[in-house]
C-alpha cells in the first residue's frame, strides 16, 4: 500500500535561513509520481512539483530545490534563504500508476514557521 | 478566472441539517475529487469522479453523497450533518486520474462547521 511520511510536524526558522522538508514514501509500483503542494495560512492548495519515478534529476526552482532519491525513497525539498512568506504548510504526496492509481496519498504535513 | 471553484468558502450550520457544497472547475478535466481535511490538517479523500462516473468511494458515511451533474461539476451533499462532519472540504481536478501523472488542482476548499 501507498504511504507518504513527512516526520517533522513543524519547523521554526529565522528569515534567510535554508531549510529541508523531508518526504519519505512507500510504494510496491515501478512508476509512481511525486508531488508537493503548498498550503498558506489563507488557506487553498497550491501545486508546487511533479515527479516521475524514472526521472531523479534535481529541480531547482528559485529559491526551491527538490531532491529525488529511490535509493533512499525520499523526496526532499528545500527551501534557500527562507522568507516570511513561506510561512505554510507543505505536503508531500504520492500517486501510482497501477496500484493507487486513482487519488493522491498525502503526507500529513510540515509547518513551516519563518520568523522575521 | 478561478480553474476550481467550491462555495460556499465559509459554512456554519447546525447538528441535523442537510448542505451541499458546489464544485466547478474550467480546466476542461475529466476526473474530479472531493478530499476532507481534518483538524489536524490531514488530507484525504471522499470521492473521485472520471467522466462523471463514481471510481472512488472511501469509507464514508452514506450521509455524504457526491452528485455530477456534468464533467465540469461535482457537488457535494451532506445530510444530518454531525458535529464530525466539521472540516475543511475540498474540491479538485485532474485531466485524467493521477496515476498516469496527472496534476491535481484543488479549489479553495469550503470551511464547515457544525454547531
Amino acid at each position: 500500500a501507498q504511504k507518504v511520511t513527512q516526520a517533522q510536524t513543524e519547523i521554526s526558522v529565522v528569515e534567510k535561513e535554508d531549510v529541508t522538508l523531508d518526504c519519505v514514501y512507500e510504494t510496491r509500483d515501478t512508476t509512481y509520481y511525486l508531488f508537493w503542494y503548498k498550503q498558506p495560512p489563507s488557506g487553498e492548495l497550491v501545486f508546487l512539483i511533479r515527479r516521475n519515478s524514472f526521472d531523479e534529476q534535481n529541480e531547482i526552482s528559485g529559491r526551491y530545490s527538490w531532491n529525488f532519491q529511490k535509493s533512499t525513497s525520499s523526496f526532499n525539498f528545500t527551501i534557500t534563504a527562507s522568507q516570511v512568506v513561506d510561512s505554510a504548510v507543505y505536503f508531500c504526496a504520492l500517486s501510482e500508476a497501477y496500484t493507487g492509481r486513482r487519488a493522491l496519498t498525502f503526507g500529513s504535513g510540515t509547518r513551516l514557521q519563518v520568523q522575521p | 478566472d478561478t480553474a476550481v471553484s467550491q462555495t460556499p468558502k465559509y459554512l456554519v450550520t447546525q447538528m441535523g441539517n442537510d448542505k451541499s457544497i458546489k464544485c466547478e472547475q474550467n480546466l476542461g478535466h475529466d476526473t474530479m475529487y472531493w478530499y476532507k481535511q481534518d483538524s489536524k490538517k490531514f488530507l484525504k479523500i471522499m470521492f473521485s469522479y472520471n467522466n462523471k462516473e463514481l471510481i472512488i468511494n472511501e469509507t464514508v458515511p452514506n450521509r455524504f453523497s457526491p452528485k455530477s451533474p456534468d464533467k465540469a461539476h461535482l457537488n457535494l451533499h451532506i445530510n444530518s450533518l454531525e458535529l464530525g462532519d466539521s472540516a475543511v472540504y475540498f474540491c479538485a481536478s485532474s485531466q485524467a486520474l493521477p496515476g498516469n501523472g496527472n496534476t491535481i488542482y484543488f479549489g479553495e476548499g469550503s470551511w464547515l462547521t457544525v454547531v
